[in-house]
């Protein structure tokens, strides 16, 4: 079974520091990543996705990937109440055609 | 505005009822997929159409059917036979077979007494 492996929290940050979120999968041929905000009781939004090694910048998001290391982490920068939600990280696995396997989540927390 | 949409939000069902929930995107997308969220868990797939009129099982399809007539639609059926049917339905598209930047519709939430 391949696996993404998410620490489920909840991770508690201050409003204006950053928050990192990491996320480790099983198989080594996974090709892309992608990371997902989920408010309670909504669907899934996307907000990142990465391909190759490196970090990949999107406003107060970076996403970065270590395939070597077999995980891919976001970083939000500057933390807001609005960004407390359950992150979801994402894999593509090779040999699954389309399909994506997910994480159980991370919850984050921003406080006052 | 182009999106994806699911209806109803909410649905209750006696136990032993099929129920369809539906998924519609105008996104000219290919490829559409139907998740199932429990609490705690992980988004699982259950089935996915990369084409009108071809459709795959996912991981856990037992119990589940689908069409795909239409390049906008992809109606999910969940039967009598899945045997823990209350969840969060989840219908997703995407532009192509790959890479898949996959987006979500709003969900449908599923209630089976």
């Amino acid at each position: 079974q391949k696996e993404v492996e998410q620490n489920s929290g909840p991770l508690s940050v201050p409003e204006g520091a950053i928050a990192s979120l990491n996320c480790t999968y099983s198989d080594r041929g996974s090709q892309s990543f992608f990371w997902y905000r989920q408010y309670s009781g909504k669907s899934p939004e996307l907000i990142m996705s990465i391909y190759s090694n490196g970090d990949k910048e999107d406003g107060r998001f970076t996403a970065q990937l270590n395939k070597a290391s077999q995980y891919v982490s976001l970083l939000i920068r500057d933390s807001q109440p609005s960004d407390s939600a359950t992150y979801l990280c994402a894999v593509l696995n090779t040999g699954t055609a389309s399909k994506l396997t997910f994480g159980t989540g991370t919850r984050l927390q921003v406080t006052l | 505005d182009g999106g994806i949409t699911q209806s109803p939000k909410y649905l209750f069902r006696k136990e032993g009822q099929n129920v369809t929930l539906s998924c519609e995107q105008n996104l000219n997308h290919d490829a559409m997929y139907w998740y199932r969220q429990d609490p705690g868990q992980g988004l699982r797939l259950i089935y996915y159409s990369q084409i009108v009129n071809d459709f795959q099982k996912g991981d856990i399809a037992e119990g589940y059917s689908v069409s795909r007539e239409k390049k906008e639609s992809f109606p999910l059926t969940v039967t009598s036979a899945q045997k823990n049917p209350t969840a969060f339905y989840l219908c997703a598209s995407s532009i192509g077979y790959s890479p898949t930047e996959q987006y979500f519709g709003p969900g449908t939430r599923l209630t089976v007494t």
